[in-house]
Formats: structure tokens, sequence, C-alpha cells
């Protein structure tokens, strides 16, 4: 059970859109629609902000939208604002009860 | 709004055993759909599942940890616990506590607790 590969960090001006990757194999990413994305600010826990690949708790704004394709799932971030720097990290299940994380990026709003 | 804590030592010294506690407010941790989970991060890295029980008691760990890992549930205190045996200094962390919905359609972790940091040091 490997982690899941992520780019370290990603960058972006406010207005625009970043994605993150979040790379696994078939025996997590690619084998099951179960992809969730977590953010983080420094010192504080991580917030779910996207659940089954696509889906956005209530609360989550619409600028965050997930998507997957074979072992590779992605968040896009749409309409950079400030308040969304901070380290994101994917989350995958990979069966039996088992769950693997990703790596984390820092995202920088520049 | 459901709450998780978690409770323990923040210091542990290496080879003995690690043991945290997370207090479920806000709802009951004998819910069907919810697992329990803890997730660590060491200092400046990343996220590692370690496990997750359900409140009957079914247990499921991180292969990489699961020789020293024991999770346990106390469904009349509404709280599930952790200890992490033989720890090293690699075993620093801050340790999570979350619960894991799930469901026929999916699952995921959601809400969090705040962390607490538990060093391992002599």
């Amino acid at each position: 059970q490997s982690a899941l590969t992520q780019p370290r960090s990603v960058s972006g001006s406010p207005g625009q859109s970043v994605t993150i990757s979040c790379t696994g194999t078939s025996s997590d990413v690619g084998g099951y629609n179960y992809v969730s994305w977590y953010q983080q600010h420094p010192g504080k826990a991580p917030k779910l902000m996207i659940y089954d690949v696509s889906k956005r708790p209530s609360g989550v704004p619409d600028r965050f939208s997930g998507s997957k394709s074979g072992n590779t799932a992605s968040l896009t971030i749409s309409g950079l604002q400030a308040e969304d720097e901070a380290d994101y990290y994917c989350c995958s299940y990979a069966g039996s009860y088992s769950w693997v994380f990703g790596g984390g990026t820092k995202l920088t709003v520049l | 709004q459901l709450q998780l804590q978690e409770s323990g030592p923040g210091l542990v010294k290496p080879s003995e055993t690690l043991s945290l506690t997370c207090t479920v407010s806000g709802g009951s941790i004998s819910s069907s759909s919810y697992y329990w989970g803890w997730i660590r991060q060491p200092p400046g890295k990343g996220l590692e599942w370690i496990g997750s029980i359900y409140y009957s008691g079914s247990t499921y760990y991180n292969p990489s940890l699961k020789s020293r890992v024991t999770i346990s549930v106390d469904t009349s205190k509404n709280q599930f616990s952790l200890k992490l045996s033989s720890v090293t200094a690699a075993d620093t962390a801050v340790y999570y506590c979350a619960r894991l919905v799930v469901v026929t359609v999916g699952n995921w972790f959601d809400p969090w607790g705040q962390g607490t940091l538990v060093t391992v040091s002599s």
C-alpha cells in the first residue's frame, strides 16, 4: 500500500484555475470511485472538500471540483482566492476496508 | 453537530506504548454507516491512515502498522482508542481521529478532530 502521488506544489494567481493531480494504481484510485480531497491550513485539521471523486459537501464552494481518469484523480480550483492557499491531500479507498492518502500538495496563491 | 476530540499523553518514551482516546460528542458512535478512524501526520509530512473500527468492534489496520496497532471502542462512553506499541522517533506525529462515512455509494473522512501532537523521546 504505497502513498498516492501528488505534485509537491502548485501555484496560481487570484482568479486563475489550478489542477492538482493524484496518481495511484488500479488497486486504489483506478479501482474505485471513492476518491476524496482534503484541504489543510497550517496548524489546522484537514477539511473534506470533495468525496466520491466529484461530489461536494454542503458548504464547499462550487469553485472546487473533482474528476478521475484511469488511475489519476484531479482536483480543480477555479477562480482562485487567497484563502485557498493551503495543503491539499487526496485519499482513495484501496479495498478490504483500507485507505491510502497522497503525499500532499502545497497550493500557493501568488 | 458532531465533534471529535483526541486526548492522551503528548510525550512517550521510545519502546513504550502510545495510547490515545477519541471522544465523540453530538452523535452516537453506534450509528450504522459510520466507522471511526485514526490518521497521523509526522511534522512537515503527509497524512497516513492508521486504522478504523466499527462500533461492533470490527477493526481494519494499515498493513505497515498492523503488528503494532490496536484500536478499540467503548460505546458506553462514546469513545474509541488507539494503542501503538514499541514506538520510535518515527512515530512522532500529530494524531487525528475522524469519522469514516461508509455507504454503498462511497466513503470519506468527515469530520476530523483537532489533532494531538505525540512526541516520542526519552
